[in-house]
């Protein structure tokens, strides 16, 4: 039985350019959240998806955008790229909304 | 807004207990969860607990909560060299649209010495 799985795990990028990040929910799983973690700090939401729409939005801009396909699979998508993006991005699934995440190993992005 | 607050740091000897606080703010949480991110790593969900109960204990780990205080604790019994990790605190909160999302704290790193 898969856990998340996300891709890649590694990019660098520049500023200004444009990023796709990619997750596979855990099996059975129909609900996806994605987090940003800076270095040395806890993750912090940016949104969730479920039934193909976003349902909630943390607080970031609209930079961040994301889509959720029929397969229940996910993309972030990161516009106009800041120094301030690097993180590990992170990609949670659940089983509904309020069933426990589970992560994957994100996706460390390095800004230059 | 929703916070939640963890110490930064613990060390302890391999085979002692180790006790990981957390204070958290909402009080409509339902759940309360205990994650492990090891270098490098996502996060691994260790155990979790309902906001009605006062502890549960899974093999090793034993989760207390304190309702009136807003406080949890995470201990881990007889702590291997293989517990070195940084552990987060997470409540989940609920949102204008009644969904829920988690809130983190900070993460306390256990050091285990040999």
């Amino acid at each position: 039985d898969a856990g998340v799985t996300q891709s890649p795990t590694h990019l660098i990028k520049t500023r200004g350019q444009q990023v796709t990040l990619r997750c596979s929910p855990k099996s059975g799983h129909d609900t996806v959240s994605w987090y940003q973690q800076a270095l040395g700090q806890g993750p912090q939401f940016i949104f969730q998806y479920y039934e193909e729409e976003e349902r909630q939005r943390g607080n970031f801009p609209d930079r961040f955008s994301g889509h959720q396909f029929p397969n229940y699979s996910s993309e972030l998508n990161v516009n106009a790229l800041l120094l301030g993006d690097s993180a590990l991005y992170l990609c949670a699934s659940s089983l509904k909304w309020d069933q426990p995440q589970h992560f994957g190993d994100g996706t460390r992005l390095s800004i230059l | 807004g929703e916070d939640v607050e963890q110490s930064l740091f613990l060390s302890v000897r391999e085979g002692d207990s180790s006790v990981i606080n957390c204070t958290y703010t909402d009080s409509s949480s339902t759940y309360l969860y205990w994650y492990k991110q090891e270098p490098g790593a996502g996060l691994q969900l260790l155990t979790y607990i309902f906001s009605n109960m006062d502890m549960k204990q899974d093999q090793r780990l034993t989760v207390l909560l304190n309702k009136k205080d807003k406080h949890l604790s995470l201990r881990i019994a007889d702590t291997q060299t293989g517990d070195s990790a940084i552990y987060f605190c997470a409540e989940s909160f609920l949102m204008d649209t009644g969904r829920r999302a988690l809130t983190f704290g900070s993460g306390t790193r256990l050091q285990v010495q040999p």
